[in-house]
Parts: C-alpha cells; structure tokens; sequence
C-alpha cells in the first residue's frame, strides 16, 4: 500500500531565505512523485513531478525537489523565498495506474507555508 | 481560455436537497477525476472515468453519482445532501496512455466548487 507524509503542517520563512516542504512517502512500485501549489481559493496546480528519470527535478517558480530512495522522500526546496510564494503544497504519490483497482494517488495532508516580510 | 471549468463556484443549499456540479475540460484528456477537500484541506479522490468508463470508485456514498457523457464532461450529482458534505469539491483532467491513466500524468485541476449544506 502506498501512503505520503508532510512532515509539517505549517512552515513559516522571513523572504529571501531557503524554503524547505518535507515529504517521505511509501510505495509497493515504483511511484511518480509530484508537488502541487494551491494558493487561497484556488484550483490545484502542478509545480513539478518525478517519474523515475533525473532524481533533482527542476519545477516552476524557482522550485526544486529531490527523489531520494535510500530515505523514501522528495522533499522540496526553493533557494529564496517570495511573498508570492505563500500557499498550501500537498505531495503526491502516484502508482499502479492502468487497472481498475482502488484509488493509487494519493495526496499528502498538505503543507501551508507562509511568507514573512 | 480555461482549461478544467466547474460550475457553480459557489453553492448554498439546505439538507435534504439534491444537487449537481458540472465539470468540463477543453485539453482534450481521456480521464477526468472529482475530488473532495474538506475543511483541513485533506484532498481525497472520489471518482475517475476514463473515456466516459468508470475507473475509479472510492468508499463515497452512493448519494453520490458522478456522470460522464462525453469525455469532456464529468458531472457530479448529489442527493439528499447531508451537513458533512459541505467542503469543495474539484474537478481534474489528464491525458494517458493506451490503456488508461499512467501514474506519470500531470493532473490539471479546476478551481473548485465550494458547497455549503445548511
């Protein structure tokens, strides 16, 4: 069975500094991997996704993350921090796909990261 | 343009009501999911069809009964709405392979309905 941990549910960072979402996840295959940004009142969108190929994903806005095996996580990581920045980020694992069987993505309980000025 | 739509935005309804959220995507995707995000914004997935098929069935009610006549829609119909259905409900898209969703898919989601149960 294959579950997703966000280590923290709420993150605060000054901006300008490093941003750091923990995630460890589990899976029985060989998951795809992904961060999604939510801001207030808003749809889910993708931010970057692992699918087995480069371990450092490069995403949008800056945004990078890391598929690390040896410690079943991916976490993500931002070099400086934008006020812009400030919304919920859920990780996701996905696997198994293509059969009928129960649902094989799921989401972390989301991460809320908040910018001070 | 936009690409995963809902409608309505917004919807106020007593108990007991029965009510429909619609959901269409203009990406040309073969699968199309809703999801529930309640208050603590744990999102769970409730139904996926793949080309108008049912794929993905959670343990949701079955008050609850999507519908897809195209693949380009997935209506959402609620009967006897209950205080705890209240949250937001959104609609995602992704494109796939041969035979149905890869775990490799971008999901592309639209901008939620919220729903409040009086």
């Amino acid at each position: 069975a294959q579950s997703v941990t966000q280590l923290d549910s709420h993150v605060s960072v000054s901006e300008g500094t490093p941003v750091l979402l923990r995630c460890n996840y589990s899976s029985s295959y060989s998951p795809s991997l992904f961060w999604y940004v939510q801001h207030p009142n808003k749809g889910l969108q993708l931010l970057l996704k692992y699918t087995s190929a480069a371990t450092l994903v490069k995403g949008i806005n800056g945004f990078e993350a890391e598929f690390k095996k040896s410690e079943t996580s991916f976490h993500l990581t931002k070099p400086s921090a934008h006020m812009s920045d400030a919304a919920e980020y859920f990780c996701v694992v996905s696997d198994g796909w293509g059969s009928s069987s129960a649902s094989k993505i799921i989401f972390g309980s989301g991460t809320r990261l908040s910018i001070r000025p | 343009d936009t690409a995963v739509s809902q409608t309505p935005k917004y919807l106020v309804t007593q108990m007991g009501n029965d009510k429909s959220i619609k959901c269409e995507q203009n990406l040309g995707h073969d699968t199309m999911y809703w999801y529930k995000q309640d208050s603590k914004k744990f999102l769970k997935i409730m139904f996926s069809y793949n080309n108008k098929e049912l794929i993905i069935n959670e343990t949701v009610p079955n008050r609850f009964s999507p519908k897809s006549p195209d693949k380009a829609h997935l209506n959402l119909h609620i009967n006897s709405l209950e205080l705890g259905d209240s949250a937001v409900y959104f609609c995602a898209s992704s494109q796939d392979g041969t035979r149905g969703p890869l775990s490799t898919d971008t999901q592309y989601f639209g901008p939620g309905t919220r729903l409040t149960v009086l």
